[in-house]
C-alpha cells in the first residue's frame, strides 16, 4: 500500500530555522519531490532527490534517507512570504507523483 | 517562458449540470497532468498523458469524468453530471518528459476553482 506522513502545521518566527519531516510508504520508488504552495495559488517545484542526501538550493535543502523511507525539507532565514503549505511527493519512477496533505508553515513577525 | 494556462479561473454549477476545464501547457512539454485539489488536502492525480495518449487514468471516475488531449497539446477534462462533492480545484500541470523529476519536474497552472451546488 502507500502512505505518506507529514506534520500538519508548523509555526515559526523570521529568521528562524524550520525543518519539514516527511515519512513515506509506496511502491516503485525512485525520488521524493517538494512543493510550496500558496493560499490560492498554483504548487511550485521546490527541490528533488533521487540519492540519498542532501540537496541545497539557496535558502532551501533537502534530505532524502531512502533506507529509513524518511525525507525532510529544511527552510533557513525564514521570511513572512514562506508562509505557504509546503508538500512532499514521493515518485514512483513515471513522474507520478503522490502528494499527501501537506505541511501549513506559519511565519509570524 | 510562458506558464500552464488553465481557463476558467472559477466556474459555479449547479449539481447534474455539465462543466469543462481547459488547459494549455508550456510549449514543449510532452506530459500532461490533471489533478483535483479538494480544499485542505493535497493534489491527487485524475489522469496523466504523454503526447496524446493516456499514462494513467486509475484515478479518473469514468463514469462521470473523460478528458482528451487531442495533437498532444492542450487538453480538456470534462465532468458529466457535475456531483457536489466534485468541488475542488482543478489543476493542470505539465513536465518536459516522463524520466525523471530531476530534471523535468512538474509546472503547476492557476487552477479552476469548482463549486458546484
Amino acid at each position: 500500500g502507500q502512505s505518506l506522513e507529514q506534520p500538519s502545521e508548523v509555526t515559526a518566527v523570521e529568521g528562524a530555522i524550520v525543518q519539514i519531516n516527511c515519512t513515506y510508504q509506496t511502491s516503485g520508488f525512485y525520488g521524493l519531490s517538494w512543493y510550496q504552495q500558496h493560499d490560492g495559488g498554483a504548487p511550485t517545484f521546490l527541490s528533488y532527490n533521487g540519492l540519498d542526501g542532501l540537496e541545497e538550493t539557496g535558502r532551501f535543502s533537502s534530505f532524502l534517507s531512502r533506507s529509513d523511507s524518511y525525507g525532510y525539507l529544511l527552510l533557513q532565514e525564514l521570511q513572512m512570504k514562506d508562509s505557504a503549505s509546503y508538500f512532499c511527493a514521493p515518485e514512483n519512477g513515471f513522474q507520478k507523483l503522490v502528494f499527501g496533505t501537506g505541511t501549513r508553515l506559519l511565519v509570524s513577525p | 517562458e510562458a506558464g500552464v494556462a488553465q481557463s476558467p479561473r472559477y466556474k459555479i454549477i449547479e449539481k447534474r449540470q455539465s462543466v469543462a476545464f481547459w488547459c494549455n501547457p508550456i510549449s514543449g512539454h510532452a506530459t500532461l497532468y490533471w489533478y483535483q485539489q479538494i480544499l485542505g488536502q493535497g493534489p491527487k492525480l485524475l489522469i496523466q498523458f504523454q503526447n496524446n495518449g493516456v499514462v494513467d487514468d486509475s484515478q479518473l471516475p469514468k463514469d462521470r469524468f473523460s478528458a482528451e488531449r487531442l495533437k498532444g497539446v492542450d487538453s480538456t477534462l470534462k465532468i458529466q453530471p457535475a456531483k457536489l462533492e466534485d468541488s475542488a480545484v482543478y489543476l493542470c500541470a505539465s513536465s518536459l518528459d516522463r524520466q525523471s523529476s530531476y530534471n523535468s519536474p512538474l509546472h503547476f497552472g492557476n487552477g479552476t476553482r469548482l463549486t458546484v451546488t
